[in-house]
């Protein structure tokens, strides 16, 4: 079985742009969950995405936003880019919205806002 | 709220020694534990998780932890680590019941096995 694929891998964009990041979850998984990466604040939870719905979402300004397609696959889009967007965006898949379902992560796709 | 200290930002140890990464939670409500691992350049890998019973956890590479509520830790042993174990590791915490699904992570700690 595939894992979760993230699209693209890497990516150089200036500030002001916007940017929009792919996820392909693992087939059968309806739930999908983004995080952001950074040396200095870690891991941080941004939204998750079950059936089309975010059902919840992290401490992240409006310029982060999501959708999730009838076929499960996510994307993120990051509008009027900041230096400070610089990171690695992971996604992560699971069956369903229940707490114990294992997350299943991608590679993550390495933004950097010059 | 969760939040998720680990103790330890970088655990140099050599090859063949025992090493134990430190994690401790709080939380206002009950909570399932995991622990991952990230390689260089790559995504976070499930090495276990406490759902429920025994509080000896065992998870894959032969990595085990102990599940402590009285002490709200949750602390990763490794036996005999190997070169291959150099990796940056993820304690994390998710609250079940309501609106607490995700996955709240402590901010690492980078194990450096030394030959």
């Amino acid at each position: 079985k595939a894992g979760v694929t993230q699209t693209p891998r890497y990516l150089i964009k200036t500030r002001g742009q916007q940017v929009t990041l792919s996820c392909s979850p693992i087939s059968g998984h309806r739930s999908v969950s983004w995080y952001q990466q950074t040396p200095g604040q870690g891991l941080q939870f941004l939204f998750e995405y079950f059936s089309e719905t975010q059902r919840n979402k992290g401490n992240f300004p409006g310029r982060f936003s999501g959708r999730q397609f009838s076929n499960s696959r996510s994307e993120m889009n990051v509008s009027t880019l900041e230096l400070g967007d610089s990171a690695l965006y992971l996604c992560a898949s699971s069956l369903g919205l229940a707490a114990y379902n294992e997350q299943f992560f991608g590679p993550g796709t390495r933004l950097t806002v010059l | 709220a969760q939040s998720v200290t680990q103790l330890d930002s970088q655990v140099p140890v050599f090859e063949e020694a025992p090493v134990e990464l430190r994690c401790n939670y709080s939380s206002s409500v009950s909570v399932y534990l995991f622990w991952y691992v990230q390689y260089p350049n790559q995504g976070l890998q499930l090495l276990l998780k406490y759902l429920s019973g025994s509080t000896l956890v065992k998870g894959i590479n032969g990595f085990e932890a102990e599940f402590n509520k009285s002490q709200t830790s949750f602390h990763l042993r490794k036996p005999s680590v190997h070169i291959s174990d150099t990796a940056e590791y993820f304690c994390a915490v998710k609250g079940y019941g309501g609106s607490q699904g995700n996955l709240i992570f402590g901010k690492g700690t980078k194990l450096s096995v030394k030959p």
